[in-house]
């Protein structure tokens, strides 16, 4: 059984600062690496998608980077802000299936 | 504007009653979806449609059900809702079920079960 984890579970960051949190998983038939951003009482909206190894991905003042040998995937904000506080999920395509992690959350705090 | 629509946005029903949520798209794409999650647990597949073709998880239980009467429609019936059926239900969609494509999701329902 494949799994996905994310870490930490939660994180509270004060208003301005950078932070970063990962995204670890098998690497043996890695296929494609999903973010996603889930705001209170919205929908979870697709932040990246990255399938190969050594990706860059940015989106304004957040970015994703991946490492496929490795099995781990890295989101970067930059210069926190209180819309940022949300969970933020990742999943892994392997195996013809999307295996999601139980996401973290983050709270900006002003 | 809202491109997966999910009602109703909170769902209330009584142990053993039957519930529908419905879900709605406008993006003309050919997978639906079916997700539940539990606080700080990891969105579970329940089923997902591809056009037409039905596809259930193998550890999903004989109590959910679904239907897609057309592109645009999908449907998750809960036959016999128990207490562990409480939880969020998201809805997806997508133009395929490459890997490589990102999903598209409705704001959820929350199932409560009394």
């Amino acid at each position: 059984i494949l799994n996905v984890e994310q870490s930490p579970q939660s994180l509270h960051v004060q208003e301005g600062d950078s932070t970063n949190f990962t995204c670890s998983f098998p690497s043996s038939n890695f296929y494609a690496l999903h973010w996603y951003r889930w705001e209170t009482a919205k929908s979870p909206e697709a932040l990246f998608v990255m399938t190969l190894n050594g990706d860059e991905k940015k989106k304004g003042r957040i970015s994703a980077t991946l490492n496929t040998k490795e099995g781990y995937s890295y989101l970067y904000i930059k210069g926190s802000q209180p819309e940022d506080s949300a969970t933020y999920l990742c999943a892994l395509y392997s195996n013809y299936q999307l295996i999601w992690g139980a996401g973290t959350k983050l709270i900006i705090k002003p | 504007d809202a491109m997966v629509i999910q009602n109703p946005r909170y769902q209330v029903t009584q142990f053993g009653k039957p519930v529908t949520l419905s879900c709605s798209q406008t993006l003309n794409h050919n997978v639906m979806y079916w997700y539940q999650q539990k606080s700080s647990q990891a969105p579970k597949l329940l089923f997902h449609y591809y056009d037409k073709d039905f596809n259930n998880e193998a550890d999903t239980p004989d109590n959910f059900q679904s239907r897609r009467p057309n592109t645009s429609f999908c449907f998750l019936d809960i036959r016999s809702p128990g207490l562990g059926d409480a939880a969020m239900y998201l809805c997806a969609t997508s133009d395929t079920d490459r890997g490589y494509e990102k999903l598209f999701f409705g704001s959820g329902t929350q199932l409560s079960v009394l």
